[in-house]
């Protein structure tokens, strides 16, 4: 049972354009979701993340959208830079809890053309 | 302050050996979680420590993984007579109590 989604494998966005990542959850106990950016042979590293009463949160170059009556968030990245080629992970977890785990969709590989 | 660290970054054993991952948290983390990301899949949850305590192993295999974070020393993650599909990329995280998990790079398990 995927309870997060990212159901686009991967995304080609050219250099300066803004990079649309997407995910969607099953869960409506989610209330804090997170996104993570993973470079090969790198654990994932921490980049924004946001609580399920807003909807919007905004870090930089980093935006994050959530949508709870659709049950989907977006991180979008504007401008995009060769950098931010990487493997995107949302992942979400349940505040009230004691143990924080966190659920991670399969990933999106971003590739920024130059 | 230094990241998570773990090691060794990458182990091969043959299979019906003992697999043993290290994980030290950050500085002033006591909370330690272990996630094991399959070949193109997302990292999935396995195991959650405190200091001497295992809190939830709800991800864990019931044979063979065992999980530990002493009072003194980093976390173990210890897989006996490993098999072929524990090949994967383990994953230790740490944080101060219900913030922000920071992951260490990983240990690649490679069953032969």
């Amino acid at each position: 049972d995927q309870q997060v989604k990212q159901n686009s494998p991967s995304l080609r966005v050219q250099e300066g354009r803004i990079s649309i990542l997407n995910c969607d959850y099953t869960n409506s106990m989610f209330d804090y979701f997170l996104w993570y950016k993973k470079y090969p042979a790198e654990g994932p590293t921490f980049l924004i993340s946001i609580s399920s009463i807003k909807d919007k949160n905004e870090d930089g170059r980093f935006t994050v959208f959530l949508n709870k009556s659709a049950k989907h968030l977006s991180l979008h990245i504007v401008p995009s830079q060769p950098g931010d080629s990487a493997v995107y992970f949302c992942a979400a977890t349940v505040l009230d809890q004691g143990a924080q785990k966190l659920v991670f969709g399969q990933g999106t590989r971003l590739t920024i053309n130059p | 302050n230094a990241g998570v660290m773990q090691n060794p970054r990458h182990l091969v054993r043959r299979r019906g050996q003992e697999a043993r991952l290290r994980c030290s948290p950050m500085k002033g983390h006591s909370h330690v979680y272990w996630y094991r990301q399959l070949p193109e899949e997302g990292l999935k949850f396995m195991v959650y420590l405190q200091k001497e305590n295992i809190i939830d192993e709800s991800g864990m295999p019931k044979e063979r993984f065992s999980a530990e974070f002493p009072k003194e020393g980093p976390s173990i993650l210890r897989i006996q007579q490993v098999v072929r599909g524990d090949s994967a990329a383990y994953f230790c995280a740490s944080s101060p109590f219900q913030e922000t998990q920071y992951f260490g790079p990983g240990t690649r398990l490679l069953v032969l």
